[in-house]
């Protein structure tokens, strides 16, 4: 199952609101993943069942979707939210990720 | 709370075989799938493959011919190696661990591999 995230790219300011969409080439129901990643660090899982908020993640993250498109939304960007989002989808082997997208100031 | 650590080779030359090893500490071993990821230059995450503590393994089709994950339950840990290397497979290496929901909840520090004449 191919994931392809849009933006690649995105450059915000802070207390911007941003939302990054994955979407699955077929129907996974709510079987997604998001992960952050900061550099020379190892992802953190921030969102699972395409909706539910992992514990210690503040609640400005949220998800939605099902079937085949998601999204990941910052309500409102702090300073430590400048990393990269993967999504991951747990529906069939092999498990695959998104590209990936940059979330710079 | 749960620790992976892992540790390797981190400067390989092509046709070489990476070997890569990680131990699970403060908890337990036996319940979960141990899992491989990588994270290439520019790229995505990758899923290589996992093995659980009886040995079963599952591995990503697009590098099965290249990869054997294998486990040592007396030590609480696996590993991965991963032969024929090119330079295509330069990452950032990381072990996993994934839990019945098939969420990768803890990981390793990551290891960066390069692959280089």
């Amino acid at each position: 199952i191919q994931l392809t995230q849009s933006p690649s790219f995105l450059s915000a300011s802070v207390g911007d609101r941003v939302t990054i969409t994955c979407r699955a080439s077929q129907d996974i129901s709510t079987y997604l993943a998001w992960y952050q990643r900061k550099p020379g660090k190892a992802p953190n899982l921030l969102i699972f069942g395409a909706m539910s908020v992992e514990n210690g993640v503040p609640s400005r993250f949220s998800g939605t979707g099902s079937g085949t498109e998601f999204t990941l939304t910052i309500s409102s960007l702090q300073p430590e939210d400048f990393a990269t989002y993967y999504c991951q989808q747990l529906n069939s082997y092999p498990i695959t990720f998104g590209q990936g997208t940059r979330l710079e100031i | 709370q749960v620790q992976l650590r892992q540790w390797g080779a981190r400067l390989l030359k092509p046709s070489e075989t990476l070997s890569l090893t990680c131990t699970v500490s403060g908890g337990s071993f036996s319940d979960f799938w141990w899992s491989w990821i990588r994270l290439p230059p520019g790229k995505g995450l990758e899923w290589i493959g996992e093995i659980n503590r009886s040995g079963s393994t599952n591995y990503n089709p697009s590098l099965k011919s290249r990869v054997t994950v294998s486990v040592d339950t007396s030590k609480n840990q696996f590993s991965l190696k991963l032969s024929s290397l090119t330079a295509a497979d330069t990452a950032i290496y990381y072990c996993a661990r994934k839990e019945t929901g098939s969420l990768f909840d803890c990981w390793g520090q990551g290891t960066l591999v390069t692959v280089s004449s």
